[in-house]
């Protein structure tokens, strides 16, 4: 099982940026999806939890969804301080169960 | 305010044992699970096992059955991560990261600083 994102995605400070994660039926198809935020050299932060629940402290500009085998990520009112490595996971059904990391999307900001 | 604090780097040689420490502090130790994920340099995320502090219970990643152990020292208040049989591709940084209590169990809401695990002959 995989889960799929594009390798880089870009915006100008104000715009929106959606950054899709694909999955299967055995993961996103069935289970919530969460989303991280990785600044250079640091631990990954939880930015989105149970598809489209927010941390407190994390700002609602950050808005996240999920329709059948896919999720998204939304950041709108781009930052420059936005720019970082994003990462979906989720739980797969599959190998008696783990939970799945996508590959990362490098978000610039231009 | 909640911090995990791990251990420091680690050179090993193939073939050789790594045992990480996790010491959360700023919660109930036992209330939460921990989790440990690593990266390797450049590559995504990648999820060994998780342990529930409350009873020692243990869910751990089909791919590194028998040769990760994860555990808790409830008195320490600490949580461990050894991995055997280390390989060059086992090179990572590894963090333990706790899940915040919700419906899944994999929410991970607070992270470690990250242990660095050089495996090289």
């Amino acid at each position: 099982s995989v889960l799929t994102q594009p390798p880089s995605a870009s915006g100008t400070p104000g715009q929106r940026v959606t950054i899709s994660c694909s999955g299967s039926w055995s993961n996103i198809g069935r289970n919530t999806v969460n989303w991280y935020q990785q600044l250079p050299g640091t631990a990954p932060k939880l930015l989105i939890y149970n598809s489209d629940q927010r941390p407190s402290g994390v700002p609602d500009r950050f808005y996240g969804s999920k329709s059948g085998t896919s999720a998204s990520l939304a950041i709108s009112g781009l930052q420059s301080e936005d720019e970082a490595d994003y990462y979906c996971a989720a739980w797969d059904d599959s190998l008696n169960g783990y939970v799945i990391f996508g590959g990362g999307t490098k978000l610039t900001v231009l | 305010q909640v911090h995990l604090v791990q251990s420091g780097a680690e050179v090993k040689k193939p073939g050789a044992s790594v045992k990480v420490s996790c010491k959360p502090s700023g919660y109930i130790f036992t209330s939460y699970t921990l989790h440990w994920v690593r990266q390797a340099p450049g590559q995504r995320l990648e999820w060994l096992g998780w342990v529930n502090a409350s009873n020692g219970h243990t869910k751990l990643s089909q791919k590194f059955q028998g040769r990760v152990t994860i555990a808790t020292d409830t008195f320490a208040r600490t949580a461990y991560m050894e991995l055997n049989s280390l390989k060059s591709e086992d090179t990572a940084v590894y963090y333990c990261a706790r899940d915040l209590g919700g419906y899944s169990g994999y929410d991970l809401d607070y992270w470690g600083q990250g242990t660095l695990v050089t495996v090289s002959s």
